[in-house]
């Protein structure tokens, strides 16, 4: 099945400097989704983008749906304490879906 | 506001016991699904339900069951429980479709000793 990598694996950052991360798949995708995960808590949705180049936003997240259709970035801006846990991308496989191994922030007062 | 409910939320089993965790949605979703999170490895299909009493195999099934008899409920069951199945479930539900984002429980965290 179709596998995702993503970048970097864990980040330590100081408060309310801006986080960049991204997922890269083997396969061309048209749906890429991001979610967070808090400690002790299942994965929420933050943004899901449906096209080629599409950037949006959901506060002081952004996520871009890259134009090779093969990756799709994130990036946080200002970062703040509960910006901490763990940040998976995900993209269709068949009928479901197939997520990343995640990105874990951490952020240091 | 429930979303999707998991139960129990922590449970230890000794190797070879049975148990079956369940998960209740209230969306009114077509597709539900159980995934396995272990360490460094993301979250990982076990199995799926694309509608009421139809269930499909995911990415790994082995020592596992699943019943989907009501449109709100999938039970996951384990028929003799390993230490290998040690993990977090978490059951999701979606509209379903292509592309339809799924809507996750808080997990259960099981220990197999």
């Amino acid at each position: 099945g179709q596998q995702l990598n993503q970048s970097p694996q864990s980040m330590f950052i100081q408060e309310g400097e801006d986080v960049s991360m991204n997922c890269t798949s083997s396969s061309i995708f048209n749906t890429w989704l991001w979610y967070k995960q808090d400690p002790g808590e299942g994965p929420v949705l933050l943004i899901a983008l449906y096209k080629a180049g599409e950037l949006t936003s959901n506060g002081r997240l952004t996520a871009q749906f890259g134009i090779t259709r093969k990756d799709s970035f994130l990036n946080i801006s200002a970062s703040i304490p509960s910006d901490v846990g763990i940040y998976f991308c995900a993209g269709p496989d068949g009928q479901n879906f197939v997520f990343g191994p995640g990105t874990r922030l951490s952020v240091l007062p | 506001n429930a979303g999707v409910t998991q139960t129990p939320k922590f449970q230890v089993l000794k190797t070879g016991q049975s148990m079956t965790l369940q998960c209740a949605q209230d969306m009114n979703h077509n597709s539900m699904y159980w995934y396995r999170q272990d360490p460094g490895m993301g979250l990982r299909l076990i199995y799926y339900s694309a509608s009421e009493g139809t269930t499909d195999k995911g990415e790994v099934p082995d020592g596992y069951n699943v019943s989907r008899l009501k449109k709100q409920n999938f039970l996951l069951g384990l028929e003799s429980a390993a230490p290998s199945q040690t993990s977090v479930y978490f059951c999701a539900s979606s509209n379903g479709g292509l592309g339809q984002p799924q809507h996750f429980g808080d997990g259960t965290r099981l220990s197999i000793l």
